[in-house]
């Protein structure tokens, strides 16, 4: 079994440039989250779904930033109108549980996104 | 407010000291409490949990209700345990900025 992977690796976008990043997790992890990771800090947490339900968006930093996850497996994150205040590494993560509960999630490589 | 802190950017120890990395935490129910560790070109990844009370790696981290910390610890470092270490708290994780370990030879 492979892990969570997500494309593309590396993002160069000119700002006000529309981007989507994808995310591919472990298969039959109920659990999704997409974390913000600015340079020098901790993973902040963006937004949670369970199956195809997106139950938690608070960390989302702007109307620009909207995800899915239609089919409750693949999951897209996207950013509108990009600033350069959105350059950061996005990491996704997988779990088997749902959130709340003490399960381990799963991280992939992230993304990392420079808005020139 | 849920908060994690890790005080110290960077840790420089070398091989054979023991290591404490510190976390402390602000949360207001029954916390929940993790380790992750992030080598060096590897994705971040779960090193413990509080509640397995377990050892990996020779790391253990006792959680301390009462000073609201859950302090990374590990005897004797080793080379291959630098690397960026994050305290995290509860389900969707809230991350402390992480401390980078360095092990000197």
């Amino acid at each position: 079994g492979a892990g969570v992977s997500q494309s593309p690796r590396y993002k160069v976008a000119k700002r006000g440039q529309d981007v989507a990043l994808r995310c591919d997790p472990i298969s039959g992890h109920v659990s999704l989250f997409w974390y913000q990771q600015a340079l020098g800090q901790g993973p902040e947490f963006l937004t949670y779904f369970q199956n195809e339900a997106q139950l938690d968006k608070s960390g989302l930093p702007s109307d620009r930033f909207f995800a899915e996850r239609p089919e409750g497996s693949v999951s897209t994150l996207k950013i509108q109108r990009t600033q350069q205040e959105d350059s950061a590494v996005y990491l996704c993560a997988s779990s088997p549980r749902v959130s709340g509960s003490q399960g381990e999630q799963f991280f992939g490589p992230g993304t990392r996104l420079t808005v020139l | 407010a849920q908060r994690v802190t890790q005080p110290e950017k960077l840790l420089s120890v070398f091989k054979g000291a023991p290591v404490e990395l510190k976390c402390n935490y602000s949360y207001s129910g029954s916390p929940e409490l993790f380790w992750y560790v992030q080598y060096s070109r590897q994705r971040l990844q779960l090193l413990l949990r509080h509640i397995s009370r377990e050892s990996i790696k020779g790391f253990t981290a006792d959680l301390n209700k009462g000073e609201t910390s859950f302090h990374l610890k590990k005897p004797f470092a080793q080379e291959e345990d630098s690397a960026m270490y994050y305290c995290a708290l509860k389900g969707k994780l809230i991350f402390g900025q992480g401390t980078t370990l360095q092990v000197k030879p």
